[in-house]
């Protein structure tokens, strides 16, 4: 089936410093992927609409300048978390639409911890 | 603003019986609804679906039920097996197809022996 592939899964940084996890359709071709965080015990919280070729789409309250998305390609979308803070420390999944079929795969996430 | 409620946290259920988790929507634009499953530290799996011209939906040992006069929607396990541990997404969405979906807080099932 269809796989989305994120990377790296863990990752742990200083504060201050940016993060870059990459979301990748390995077998289909998505125009559109979503950037979702989680918090322990809650619910997956939509942060953003990543659109190839364009600019991404943020939810209310989510700061573009601070959680930069770029959709380069039809397989690849990357979430950059500039600036780090101890509080950006969350789990962050990536969803991609097969533009094919319409069907929504998700990344395994990637577990961001920030000293 | 939660639109998307799953007021059951945790279920525990023996094996052979059935699980039922719950799921209650506010916003009435909400068209389709899919059930996710996810074990710790991994994105969620897709279960199954239901559109709202639907009331039910079945697919295998799952099987979704959906009242949309009540805005409430069930997902049945029978019979439930220790691999369905899990915590159990419900989500909504507007169009037919799988888009930006509204999450809710997981319920988290444990099968035991």
């Amino acid at each position: 089936g269809a796989v989305v592939s994120q990377h790296p899964s863990r990752v742990i940084c200083k504060s201050g410093t940016s993060v870059k996890i990459e979301c990748r359709s390995l077998d289909f071709q998505a125009t559109t992927m979503f950037w979702y965080r989680q918090f322990p015990k809650q619910s997956l919280m939509l942060m953003a609409t990543s659109n190839e070729g364009s600019k991404a789409t943020y939810e209310q309250g989510v700061e573009k300048d601070k959680f930069l998305i770029n959709h380069a390609s039809l397989t690849l979308s990357t979430l950059t978390v500039t600036s780090a803070h101890p509080e950006d420390s969350s789990f962050y999944i990536c969803s991609a639409r097969d533009q094919g079929h319409g069907e929504l795969f998700f990344g395994e996430g990637s577990r961001l911890t920030v000293l | 603003d939660q639109q998307v409620k799953q007021n059951s946290p945790s279920l525990s259920v023996q094996e052979g019986r059935i699980s039922i988790l719950n799921c209650d929507y506010t916003n009435s634009m909400f068209d389709y609804f899919l059930w996710y499953k996810k074990y710790p530290a991994e994105g969620p799996t897709f279960l199954i679906s239901i559109s709202s011209i639907k009331d039910k939906n079945e697919d295998g040992r799952f099987t979704v039920f959906l009242n949309k006069s009540a805005k409430h929607l069930s997902l049945h396990i029978v019979p439930s097996q220790p691999g369905d541990s899990a915590v159990y997404f419900c989500a909504a969405t507007y169009t037919g197809t799988a888009s930006k979906l509204t999450f809710g807080t997981g319920t988290r099932l444990q099968v035991t022996l």
